[in-house]
């Protein structure tokens, strides 16, 4: 098994692009979750998904949009990027709502 | 209000040495769950443990142990005998329960970056 993938691994921005992190499970887990860590501020929650088709907003959700169209994958759009979007994406999932959570390799993204 | 507190922002210690990292939580659910997770230089998040409120038995994997304490609201990791290879930055996490506005939310403490040299 892979675990939880994401795509790409890094990427450079300008002010005002858009993109989309992909993010792909091979557990079967019904719960995907986006997080950010930025230096001195931890991991922060973007946006969750409890299931396919469905999407929820964590701590920090403006400025994104998710989809959860497929049960394995769980996509994080930025419409229009911003220098405070400037940080490392780590996309999780976990079977259950109370099972740990395993995480992607992390994207780093920087918008100049 | 759920927190999580790891004091020690860095540690520094000599291999074989064994090292505690302090973790305390705030919470005022009966029912809740507390991860560790390791973060090498590489980047990515390694799941180390899981323990919920109900269990407080101390747990030892390998060179690893977890001494959970709820009168203290501490959840402290121990590595004995460290090793260069432990060198990471370990994250002390609290699970929000079901029903909250942000179901399945893990609360990270800041981490404690721990240095193994030879």
């Amino acid at each position: 098994n892979a675990g939880v993938t994401q795509t790409p691994k890094f990427r450079v921005l300008k002010t005002g692009q858009s993109m989309t992190l992909l993010c792909a499970q091979d557990m079967n887990h019904e719960y995907m979750y986006w997080y950010r860590q930025d230096p001195g501020m931890g991991l922060r929650l973007i946006h969750y998904s409890v299931g396919e088709g469905t999407t929820a907003k964590g701590e920090v959700p403006d400025g994104y949009n998710v989809s959860r169209l497929k049960k394995q994958n769980f996509l994080l759009g930025l419409e229009s990027a911003a220098p405070s979007q400037t940080s490392v994406y780590f996309c999780a999932s976990s079977y259950r709502r109370n099972n740990e959570q395993f995480f992607g390799p992390g994207t780093r993204l920087t918008v100049l | 209000a759920q927190k999580v507190t790891q004091a020690q922002t860095e540690i520094s210690v000599v291999e074989k040495e064994d090292v505690t990292l302090d973790c305390v939580y705030e919470t005022r659910d009966t029912t809740y769950y507390l991860f560790w997770y390791k973060q090498p230089p590489s980047g990515e998040l390694v799941f180390l443990i899981r323990r919920n409120s109900f269990d407080e038995q101390n747990e030892i994997s390998g060179r690893y142990s977890w001494n959970f304490q709820k009168s203290t609201s501490s959840f402290n990791f121990t590595i004995t005998a460290s090793q260069v290879v432990d060198s990471a930055v370990y994250f002390c996490a609290l699970r929000v329960p079901w029903g909250s506005s942000n179901t399945g939310k893990l609360i990270f403490g800041q981490g404690t970056t721990l240095q193994v040299k030879p």
